[in-house]
């Protein structure tokens, strides 16, 4: 079983380059969302979609694009990269309704921007 | 405005002994936490949820504690283990949004 796939694992970017880190899950989850980790700030919600088709803002939203085409995939945009961006990034899965709650994890992808 | 926050960013405990980690929320909104846990460079895996009508469950050596009037949840780890070391991140759900709070580093001395 897949899960949540992350494309790439680490990325190093030059302030203004543009970039798309990739999602994809095969549990057919209707909830996706974008985290980014930073020490001190525990995970913080950049994005999330609730079904192809409707994506909302999370917590951190500025500097970042998402869309929802597909069920699987949750690509996340970067338009012109800042340092501010260095970051540890998560894709997340899940199921919506009360009880199917719990989110899965992809392994991450480590982005620097020099 | 932080909406779910873990005021201790590290925790160390003897082998054997308790771990609690604590974690309070300010949003009355919120319907459902869970608490996650997280190796260095790997993602984050789920470990106890707990409803806001409830206010305690337990699974194994973890239990949660939820004080609603308090905003206050708080995980137990009885007994811990080495291989408890690990990030602990409570989170809470409220409008189909999981907000996280900031982590507890947990170091389990042998």
């Amino acid at each position: 079983n897949a899960g949540v796939t992350q494309t790439p694992k680490f990325q190093v970017l030059k302030t203004g380059q543009s970039m798309t880190l990739q999602c994809a899950q095969d549990m057919n989850h209707e909830y996706m969302s974008w985290y980014r980790q930073d020490p001190g700030m525990g995970l913080r919600l950049i994005h999330y979609s609730v079904g192809a088709g409707i994506t909302d803002q999370g917590e951190v939203p500025n500097g970042y694009n998402v869309s929802r085409s597909t069920t699987e995939d949750f690509p996340l945009r970067l338009l012109s990269a800042a340092p501010s961006q260095t970051s540890v990034y998560f894709c997340a899965s899940s199921r919506t309704g009360r009880k199917n709650t719990e989110a899965f994890f992809g392994q991450g992808t480590r982005l620097t921007v020099v | 405005d932080q909406q779910v926050k873990q005021n201790s960013p590290s925790l160390s405990v003897q082998e054997g002994r308790i771990s609690i980690l604590n974690c309070d929320y300010t949003n009355s909104m919120f319907d459902y936490f869970l608490w996650y846990k997280k190796y260095p460079a790997e993602g984050p895996t789920f470990l106890i949820s707990i409803s806001s009508i409830k206010d305690k469950n337990e699974d194994g050596r973890f239990t949660v504690f939820l004080n609603k009037s308090a905003k206050h949840l708080s995980l137990h780890i009885v007994p811990s283990q080495p291989g408890d070391s690990a990030v602990y991140f409570c989170a809470a759900r409220g409008t189909g949004k999981l907000i996280f709070g900031q982590g507890t580093t947990l170091q389990v001395k042998p």
